[in-house]
């Protein structure tokens, strides 16, 4: 298996513009989840599915971030509009028990 | 709640030197513990993980960890650190199937000197 897919890989974007990110977990896994990772805040869980179902969206930001899951092998994380301290390492991760396998992560700059 | 401290932001080490990450947890039943590793502009890649059993567990590149019930602790430890050990750990602490959702540290970042 490749792995967590993710992309892009960077994203650089101008303030008010929308922004997707993209992920393809890993086949067979049932638990899908996003984090936005920064250095003051540390590795944050914005939201996670099972079965791409979402269970916990407590950790969305705010009402500009969106996420949805159309079938257990696709996911996007959407922001509408993006604002400088949107800025930050977007990771998808997903999970079949209790181990979680990492993607890359997606580095977006929003100027 | 669950919490994971990683009391250490940074450490520094020499090449050669041994090497233990410090990990306290909060958790009100058995947890389920884990320690990644991510390497710059990297994921996270899980090094070791302990469910129940063994209290020292092993786990990828040498690193070990021993669970401590009585100091809710997980410490990372690995005998002789190497350059490409430097990068950024967490610790992350969860429950069983069913109410697995890990809570992650804010990591330690480990500097190899040569």
């Amino acid at each position: 298996d490749a792995g967590v897919i993710q992309s892009p890989r960077h994203e650089v974007t101008e303030m008010g513009q929308e922004v997707t990110l993209r992920c393809k977990p890993i086949s067979g896994h049932d638990y899908l989840f996003w984090y936005r990772q920064t250095m003051m805040r540390g590795l944050e869980l914005l939201i996670y599915f099972n079965n791409n179902v979402p269970i916990d969206d407590s950790g969305m930001p705010e009402d500009r971030f969106s996420a949805k899951m159309p079938n257990a092998s696709f996911s996007t994380l959407k922001i509408q509009p993006s604002e400088p301290r949107d800025s930050a390492v977007y990771f998808c991760a997903s999970s079949y028990g209790n181990e979680q396998f990492f993607g890359p992560g997606t580095r977006l700059t929003v100027l | 709640a669950q919490s994971v401290t990683q009391p250490d932001i940074h450490i520094t080490v020499s090449e050669g030197a041994s090497l233990e990450l410090r990990c306290n947890y909060s958790y009100g039943a058995t947890p389920y513990l884990f320690w990644y590793v991510q390497s710059p502009g990297q994921g996270l890649q899980l090094l070791l993980k302990y469910f129940s059993g063994d209290t020292l567990v092993q786990g990828i590149k040498g690193f070990e960890a021993e669970f401590k019930r009585s100091q809710s602790s997980f410490n990372l430890r690995k005998p002789s650190v190497h350059w490409s050990d430097a990068a950024e750990y967490f610790c992350a602490v969860g429950g069983g199937r069913g109410s697995y959702i890990p809570t992650f540290g804010r990591g330690t970042s480990l500097i190899v000197h040569p």
